[in-house]
């Protein structure tokens, strides 16, 4: 296990349509996080997984995003109607535990996907 | 909203010259973390202090925590050019599943 995967790396789309990506968590974490991050600053929540179960989701998570993760593996985020305000890095990081005492290590970070809505 | 704030936004050095950039953030944390990320790619963890500790070393990286303060500082010795990099700081004032983050530093190392 090489660490988290995420694909794809980039994505164009044009305004309207619909994208998903796709994150591969580090097998033995069963914390899972989505983030997005726009130009020079730092990355905002979207959504948390324990296992398949989603026990959070920011306001930022407007009813057109939609994340899953069946049977506690990967996960998937799903934009529908693309607008250009969506256009950002969106992160996806995993974890054995919350960070703190349990776990001094932090989250383990993909390299994100760069999404473009022209 | 961004719970902290990194300062200063962007710090240029010479290659091996020591790098010290600043974190404030607003509300109670039970950890603060930093972390790396090089441009256009994902964030590597570099290191992670509890509150109830002052200063974690690792390798050329020395953290400090000031809870009085809410603040930190992160200190690179001896920096290389592959030190290059935005950095971040990330407490977990909410939860420890969410991480709220400053808006980083950009450190340039100079050969």
């Amino acid at each position: 296990d090489t660490g988290v995967s995420q694909d794809p790396r980039h994505k164009i789309t044009k305004r309207g349509q619909n994208v998903t990506f796709r994150c591969d968590p580090i097998s033995e974490h069963n914390r899972l996080y989505w983030y997005r991050q726009t130009l020079g600053q730092g990355p905002e929540f979207l959504t948390y997984f324990q296992n398949e179960a989603q026990l959070e989701k920011s306001r930022l998570l407007s009813d057109r995003f939609s994340a899953e993760r069946p049977k506690g593996s990967f996960s998937t985020l799903e934009i529908q109607r693309t607008e250009q305000g969506d256009s950002a890095m969106y992160l996806c990081a995993s974890s054995q535990t919350g960070a703190g005492a349990l776990n001094p290590y932090g989250y383990t970070f993909g390299s994100g996907t760069r999404l473009t809505v022209v | 909203s961004q719970q902290g704030e990194e300062d200063p936004q962007a710090l240029s050095i010479q290659e091996g010259e020591n790098a010290t950039m600043n974190c404030s953030y607003k509300t109670s944390i039970n950890n603060l973390q930093w972390y790396r990320q090089n441009s256009g790619r994902g964030l590597v963890h570099l290191i992670l202090i509890r509150s109830n500790e002052r200063e974690k070393h690792s390798g050329r990286l020395r953290v400090t925590l000031d809870t009085s303060k809410k603040s930190s500082s992160l200190l690179i010795t001896a920096s290389r050019a592959a030190d290059t990099a935005s950095y971040f700081c990330a407490t977990d004032a909410r939860s420890n599943y969410q991480l709220i983050w400053g808006a980083g530093t950009k450190l340039i190392i100079k050969p």
